[in-house]
């Protein structure tokens, strides 16, 4: 199957800073790459959607002034959580479709702000 | 009610025995629909990936899609412990990329 990376695999930060979070497809181009969160035995909850050259499209809930996400090319997305504070601290999940439109997930990132 | 529901167990069987996963769901336009397999602190890994009713077959897994009942399934047969993970269910309405709407993942374990 596809390969999505995700870089890095854990970080640690302080409260008050940025933290960005970089999602790559290794063997294939993604039109379009998913940024998911996940809590301790919870399912995805998906943040928003990422299409290549355009602004990313965000689920009803989630700040877009706070995690901002970048989809510059067709192998790489970005999220970047701003001002993060203690209650940021989770597990995040990119994904990336194919031309065939399966999706693949990255190994996650997961981030904890002290 | 959740577009699509999935018993979150904790399901555990002994080694070899044959692994019987389901999903309903609400919204007759889902048309893909697709199995993840998730260990734990890992993103999700696909494991099938059909289109529409039917069987699907990929080694030990089979993936059953029954749009008429909104129900499917996914048989794990000679289940090992190395499948002992939690099995998510995906799906959309395709026709693009679209966002996946997820179960809430079963945990299953495989016992030695």
């Amino acid at each position: 199957g596809a390969v999505v990376s995700q870089h890095p695999s854990w970080v640690i930060c302080k409260s008050g800073t940025s933290v960005k979070i970089e999602c790559r497809s290794l063997d294939f181009q993604a039109t379009t790459m998913f940024w998911y969160r996940q809590f301790p035995k919870q399912s995805l909850m998906l943040m928003a959607t990422s299409n290549e050259g355009s602004k990313a499209t965000y689920e009803q809930g989630v700040e877009k002034d706070k995690f901002l996400i970048n989809h510059a090319s067709l192998t790489l997305s970005t999220l970047t959580v701003t001002s993060a504070h203690p209650e940021d601290s989770s597990f995040y999940i990119c994904s990336a479709a194919t031309h065939t439109y399966e999706q693949y997930f990255g190994p996650g990132t997961r981030l904890t702000v002290t | 009610q959740k577009e699509v529901e999935q018993d979150p167990g904790p399901l555990s069987v002994p080694e070899g025995a044959i692994v019987s996963l389901n999903c309903t769901y609400s919204n007759s336009a889902f048309q893909y629909f697709m199995w993840y397999r998730q260990y734990s602190r890992k993103g999700p890994e696909l494991l099938m990936y059909t289109y529409s009713s039917g069987n699907k077959e990929d080694g030990r897994f089979t993936a059953q899609v029954d749009k008429s009942s909104k129900y499917i399934s996914l048989f794990i047969r000679d289940s090992q412990p190395s499948d002992s993970a939690t099995y998510l269910c995906a799906m959309n309405r395709g026709q693009g990329a679209q966002k996946l709407v997820f179960g809430q993942g079963t945990r299953l374990t495989i016992n030695p």
